[in-house]
């Protein structure tokens, strides 16, 4: 079963503008959600979290939303740069500590 | 600063033969999570380990063990290896286990079953 779902396989940005990236989970007992980056032949590079306390948390260009009455997170990468083209994983957690559940994944693509 | 260290980094195997696969996690973690990542999916979880004991394991077959080490290194341990194991084998690193941190992985062990 699909508890994390990110339904845009991918996603095309122009450099300097904004980039949304969008993820769905099912699991109401999930409290804590990541956003990963990953490029080829490398693993998933850590981006930013947020607790289920909280309905935003921003780290330089990163800015996390978390919607949990409609059970949706997105992450807003603001400006876009080319350097950010890469496949991001949404990821969540519930009370099985840092067992993460994982969605399909958005390649984005940020053209110069 | 070393980060998590996986090996092998790729590895080639037939059918029916047993894999054992490596991590060293970040220094000062004690928990240490493996993932399969299948092309085209997100990482799926099969086991978690903190403090040498095993917290939590996903929906793999038994032919799938691992092990942690008292320095917090861990192995994952695959037998009787079916085409369908191939894949990219990942494991993430976090301080511990008994909340929710983020998790850091290594660059992943890509296995081919033959």
């Amino acid at each position: 079963d699909q508890q994390v779902k990110q339904n845009s396989p991918s996603l095309s940005v122009q450099e300097g503008r904004i980039s949304i990236l969008n993820c769905d989970y099912t699991n109401s007992m999930f409290d804590y959600f990541l956003w990963y980056k990953k490029y080829p032949a490398e693993g998933p590079t850590f981006l930013i979290s947020i607790s289920s306390i909280k309905d935003k948390n921003e780290d330089g260009r990163f800015t996390v939303f978390l919607n949990k009455s409609a059970k949706h997170l997105s992450l807003h990468i603001v400006p876009s740069q080319p350097g950010d083209s890469a496949v991001y994983f949404c990821a969540a957690s519930g009370n099985n500590f840092n067992k993460f559940y994982f969605g399909s994944g958005t390649k984005l693509n940020v053209k110069p | 600063d070393a980060g998590v260290t996986q090996s092998p980094t790729h590895l080639i195997k037939t059918r029916g033969q047993h894999v054992t696969l490596r991590c060293s996690p970040i220094s000062g973690h004690k928990s240490v999570s493996w993932y399969q990542q299948v092309l085209g999916q997100g990482p799926q979880f099969i086991f978690q380990y903190y403090e040498k004991e095993e917290r939590g394991r996903g929906n793999f077959p038994d032919r799938f063990s691992a092990r942690q080490f008292p320095n917090y290194s861990s192995e994952l341990n695959v037998n009787a290896l079916l085409l369908g194991d191939s894949a990219l084998y990942l494991c993430a690193s976090s301080l511990q286990g008994w909340e929710n941190t983020e998790a850091f992985f290594g660059q992943g062990t890509r296995l081919t079953v033959v």
